[in-house]
């Protein structure tokens, strides 16, 4: 079956532009993650939704970090004004549902954001 | 002090032999550990999960937990070349499951 997509694969931008970064979980799966990842480190995380809502979005940098899951399938990472230190690889996980035992969380292949 | 803490490496291993992973965490209370692989420019992948101290095995991976010590770890028998990646070491937040990684382990087999 599908798994999680992630679109654009790579993104290049320009200091202080807005940016927009999507996410299609796999299909049926209610729980669903940002994280991002920069060189050299393991994935850190941004944002956890549960159906539409997000149930913590602790690991949000700044204001300037936004995400939204409206009709609890896509979710789309947003990015105001963007700096340099935004660059890095953001990933996004899917799983079955938060709940219980851990489930598996299935990462899509990513978003390669540059900002210059 | 870091919540999961990994040996970045490299770590080099001849083909064919053992190579070994460690991960320490801070975090008495976790309950599950997941181990993940992450080829380069690629994403991570789930290769072993364990909830219950002890050994747990699959095909030539095998993870060991001591609760106690706070210690997780991952071997590899017999490694192959394909096996040459970062090994990502995983705890989930008890309630939501946000996982927080160590900064993984860099490993080479060598041929």
């Amino acid at each position: 079956g599908a798994g999680v997509s992630q679109t654009p694969s790579n993104k290049v931008t320009e200091k202080g532009k807005y940016v927009e970064l999507r996410c299609d979980p796999i299909s049926g799966h209610t729980a669903l993650y940002w994280y991002r990842q920069s060189l050299g480190q393991g994935p850190e995380f941004l944002i956890y939704f549960q159906g539409t809502g997000a149930a913590d979005d602790s690991g949000l940098p700044n204001d300037r970090f936004f995400a939204v899951r409206p009709e609890g399938s896509v979710s789309t990472l947003k990015i105001q004004r963007t700096e340099r230190g935004d660059s890095a690889v953001y990933l996004c996980a899917s799983s079955l549902a938060a709940s219980g035992r851990s489930d598996t969380q299935y990462f899509g292949p990513g978003t390669r954001l540059t900002v210059l | 002090q870091k919540e999961v803490e990994q040996n970045s490496g490299p770590l080099s291993v001849p083909e064919g032999a053992i190579a070994s992973l460690n991960c320490t965490y801070s975090d008495r209370g976790s309950q599950s550990f997941f181990w993940y692989r992450q080829y380069s420019g690629k994403s991570p992948e789930l290769i072993m999960f364990i909830y219950s101290n002890g050994d747990k095995e699959d095909g030539r991976f095998t993870a060991q937990l001591n609760k106690a010590s706070q210690y997780v770890s991952l071997l590899i028998r017999d490694s192959q070349p394909s096996d040459s990646a970062t090994y990502l070491c995983a705890v989930p937040n008890f309630g939501n499951e946000k996982l927080t990684f160590g900064t993984g382990t860099r490993l080479t087999i060598i041929p």
